[in-house]
């Protein structure tokens, strides 16, 4: 079993609808998650990052994590056609220097 | 600001072939890292430099070699190149320890063997 499995997409919505991307863990002790976006062609950049359980939010995109269902999610309100990427879960154990990405969700947002 | 520069962008090389993928960061950060980016595998760690003169395994190894030339630059060698080496190759630099402290990285390089 993979340590971050991720829907693969691709994901098409209607620009100003609400984008939920998901990812599951295998592993309890993990803590540190990140999402990082990546457009077409580009290196993945940090988007948000949550630590433990709850919720985060940046403007239009809020990050949740349940650690009961080891479950991480990503959530994009009024999307926009600038939002169309592929979306990357990561998580990085306590302390380490090291991440694990999930396989990504490409996302297109169509006017 | 350049962040992280890889070099070259793209390449296709012939089976058996050698070839070093460069990458620099002006970002004076500790961390190096080389990932490869398949289709429906997503972003594996091949190598990664915790620091100036160290070096370590990642996921995926075999077939490759690394060097920490110095704090800004770390390569990328493939000895002898196989189509199973097809893929697109990150590089990535990270700063001082802390949980905010993203993974930076280049643009890629797509490298095609034949």
């Amino acid at each position: 079993q993979k340590e971050v499995e991720q829907d693969p997409g691709p994901l098409s919505v209607p620009e100003g609808a609400i984008v939920s991307l998901n990812c599951t863990y295998s592993n309890s002790a993990f803590q540190y998650f990140m999402w990082y976006r990546q457009y077409s062609r580009k290196g993945p950049e940090l988007l948000m990052y949550t630590y433990s359980s709850g919720n985060k939010e940046d403007g239009r995109f809020t990050a949740q994590v349940d650690k009961s269902s080891k479950y991480i999610s990503l959530f994009i309100r009024d999307s926009q056609p600038s939002d169309s990427a592929t979306y990357l879960c990561a998580h990085r154990p306590g302390g380490g220097n090291k991440l694990t990405f999930g396989t990504g969700t490409q996302l297109k947002v169509e006017l | 600001n350049a962040g992280v520069t890889q070099t070259p962008k793209f390449q296709v090389l012939k089976t058996g072939q050698s070839m070093t993928l460069q990458c620099a960061q002006d970002m004076n950060h500790n961390s190096m890292y080389w990932y490869r980016q398949d289709p429906g595998m997503g972003l594996r760690l091949i190598y990664y430099s915790a620091s100036e003169g160290t070096t370590d395994k990642g996921e995926v190894p075999n077939g490759y070699n690394v060097s920490r030339l110095n704090k800004r630059e770390f390569s990328l060698r493939l000895e002898s190149a196989a189509p199973s080496q097809t893929s697109v190759y990150f590089c990535a630099s990270r700063g001082r320890q802390g949980v905010g402290q993203p993974q930076h990285f280049g643009d890629g390089t797509r490298l095609s063997i034949l």
